[in-house]
């Protein structure tokens, strides 16, 4: 039984670069979350799909973040013109549909923006 | 603005004894609670969880108490085994009556269990 699964697992760039993160969620998990975690805090929730619902994007700290969602599948988080800042672990989580369900977290992509 | 706040960075624990760890959070709209483990190189697991409208929750070797008044919670383990070594974070969510269970973390205790 497949996980949450990300990709790449580490992404080291260049301030200023674009990068794309990938999320393939657990097969009927119709909830999919993208959450940050810097160095020695805790979890930042950034994004959530919902099934065709809008998503809330309450989370993204900037412009140069967005996300995708193609139906209940993959998900990808862009970051245009990376900062330094950026530098963090971005861990995704999906879930069965509905508030209280348990949310299962892929192993996160490690970005260190130089 | 911290909403779930974990003032222990750090537990080192014996083997066999009980390990508590705490969380405080701030927004009395949170009416459900999450611990999850975090190992290296891995994302978080769900441990246990418990609802406002109780105060306690157990499974094996994990208890979870909920102190609404305070606003605290904390999580039992008994015993601490060596494999209970990992990051544990706190989580909340429920806040502003939003239903889709974002989730609200802590910075995260890491435990230490000797042998």
């Amino acid at each position: 039984g497949a996980g949450v699964s990300q990709s790449p697992s580490n992404k080291v760039t260049e301030k200023g670069k674009d990068v794309e993160l990938r999320c393939d969620p657990i097969s009927g998990h119709t909830a999919l979350y993208w959450y940050r975690q810097r160095l020695g805090q805790g979890l930042e929730f950034l994004i959530y799909f919902q099934g065709n619902s809008a998503p809330d994007k309450s989370g993204l700290p900037s412009d140069r973040f967005s996300a995708e969602r193609t139906g209940e599948s993959v998900s990808t988080l862009t970051i245009q013109r990376t900062q330094q800042e950026d530098s963090a672990v971005y861990l995704c989580a999906s879930s069965l549909a509905g508030n209280r369900e348990t949310q299962y977290f892929g192993p996160g992509t490690r970005l260190l923006v130089l | 603005d911290q909403q779930v706040k974990q003032n222990s960075p750090s537990l080192s624990v014996q083997e066999g004894r009980i390990s508590i760890l705490n969380c405080d959070y701030t927004n009395s709209m949170f009416d459900y609670f999450l611990w999850y483990k975090k190992y290296p190189a891995e994302g978080p697991t769900f441990l246990i969880s418990i609802s406002s409208i109780k105060d306690k929750n157990e499974d094996g070797r994990f208890t979870v108490f909920l102190n609404k008044s305070a606003k605290h919670l904390s999580l039992h383990i008994v015993p601490s085994q060596p494999g209970d070594s990992a990051v544990y974070f706190c989580a909340a969510s429920g806040a502003g009556g939003t239903s889709y269970g974002k989730l609200t973390f802590g910075q995260g205790t890491i435990l230490t269990v000797h042998p």
